[in-house]
């Protein structure tokens, strides 16, 4: 266990809506990442909230967009689906001070848009 | 750009018999390296990484790797492979340089048969 959580662990939605997911960091993990993993493929990074303000972002379009909160949990929100979101959401939490730390994932949330 | 190509989509090997599945990278600067384990509607476990130092790091599980700076390679390695080992193998890099997220390859996928 990495003490990492998300929830939902499963979801389905129609095209067009609106989704949240959550995610709490390990204690003592002040930076949480969020990825993207389509089926077949590795995690593609999103972007990283470090103390409440994101701090770096991958190639995903404005309607991707996050929240951290100051017991560093966290929050993906998506709007306007579209059936290529389909896809595992991974949170993973690490410490912004060690680079050479590793990330510790969550079990993930499956998105299903129909 | 940082970048990781795990040639390999898939490796199959017998149990008890050595495993190795390959990792090359592009990186500007100096990477930090890592390995992580997908099973199966799970999230990532971390492996092994590389920070500096002793080119053969071990991790979890017998688990090793070896990094070699000349051929931009960390493949995974395995002395005597087994069953419960079957899964899927992510190779990650990041650069020392900046805050920089993970970059996964698109993984491997070892199949250890009895």
């Amino acid at each position: 266990e990495t003490g990492v959580t998300q929830s939902p662990t499963h979801l389905i939605k129609t095209r067009g809506q609106q989704v949240t997911l959550r995610c709490s960091s390990q204690s003592g993990h002040n930076t949480v990442s969020w990825y993207q993993q389509a089926l077949g493929q590795g995690p593609q990074f999103i972007f990283q909230y470090y103390r409440e303000e994101e701090n770096g972002r991958g190639n995903f379009p404005p309607r991707f967009s996050g929240l951290q909160f100051p017991n560093y949990s966290s929050e993906l929100n998506v709007n306007a689906l579209e059936l290529d979101d389909s896809a595992l959401y991974l949170c993973a939490s690490s410490s912004y001070r060690g680079l050479n730390t590793e990330a510790f994932f969550g079990q993930g949330t499956r998105l299903t848009v129909v | 750009a940082q970048s990781v190509a795990q040639p390999e989509d898939q490796v199959n090997v017998a149990e008890g018999n050595p495993l190795t599945v390959k990792c090359t990278y592009s990186v500007s600067g100096n990477p930090y390296l890592f390995w992580y384990v997908q099973y199966p509607n799970r999230g990532l476990q971390f492996l092994l990484k590389y920070i500096t130092g002793d080119n053969l790091v071990k991790g979890s599980y017998g688990f090793e790797a070896e990094f070699n700076k000349s051929q931009t390679s960390f493949h995974l390695k395995k002395p005597s492979a087994l069953v419960s080992d079957s899964a899927l193998y992510f190779c990650a890099v990041r650069s020392t340089s900046g805050n920089t997220p993970l970059v996964f390859g698109k993984g491997t996928r070892l199949s250890v048969i009895a």
